[in-house]
């Protein structure tokens, strides 16, 4: 596809459910980033992969959140047992990862917003 | 640890006005500098970027120069029009690695025919 896509757009949960949100990169991108979004603010750093690898998951707030990129393309962020405080939106991002010099464009999916009742 | 701070919004303005949005950012070494926006109902893009001190950042008429004696990124157009309303948010990538964006807070423009 031309850009980011993510699904699903919205995800409403009841406390304590599971929930699973994809991620499919640019093609060809070798980087893949999650941020999390919460109402009024910037997008905050959850994890980053190098293809499969992923290389930095610090920003992951709780042993609740777990990502995966098995093939090196599309990625899945899981939430279990999901609380009020993670109804946010979850960003994914994607970068061509071909400068070491931290200028790469990152490239962002529409999100998808998730509302935990 | 990284850091970048944005003046307090909203701003409103008239069409045709002069656009300043400050950006203040803390990082060690020489990072990366971006720009981007999310028009309603839209995902975030990347408006401008520049890599290293003094470059000039530019794109639909918006600029912003990365000056490192003030660790700063103003971003300024000279004539904003109605289409320029949105969130803009400023973001900077660490030195040496191709690594997570570090956002400021976002300032919310609307701008008045």
């Amino acid at each position: 596809g031309a850009g980011v896509s993510q699904s699903p757009r919205y995800k409403v949960a009841k406390r304590g459910q599971d929930v699973a949100l994809r991620c499919d990169p640019i093609s060809g991108h070798v980087s893949l980033f999650w941020y999390q979004q919460a109402l009024g603010q910037g997008p905050e750093f959850l994890t980053y992969f190098q293809n499969e690898a992923q290389l930095d998951k610090s920003g992951l707030p709780s042993d609740r959140f777990f990502a995966e990129r098995p093939e090196g393309s599309v990625s899945t962020l899981k939430i279990q047992r999901t609380q009020q405080e993670d109804s946010a939106v979850y960003l994914c991002a994607s970068s061509l990862a071909v400068s070491a010099g931290g200028g790469d464009t990152q490239y962002f999916g529409p999100g998808t917003r998730l509302t935990v009742l | 640890g990284n850091s970048v701070t944005q003046m307090e919004g909203p701003v409103t303005l008239s069409e045709e006005a002069f656009l300043t949005i400050n950006c203040t950012y803390t990082a060690t070494g020489y990072p990366s500098l971006f720009w981007y926006v999310q028009y309603p109902g839209e995902g975030l893009q990347l408006l401008l970027k520049a890599t290293k001190a003094d470059d000039k950042g530019s794109n639909k008429g918006f600029e912003a120069t990365y000056r490192k004696e003030t660790t700063s990124f103003h971003l300024e157009k000279g004539s904003v029009q109605v289409s320029d309303s949105a969130v803009y948010f400023c973001a900077l990538n660490p030195s040496g690695a191709n690594s997570k964006l570090t956002f400021g807070k976002g300032i919310t423009l609307s701008v008045r025919p």
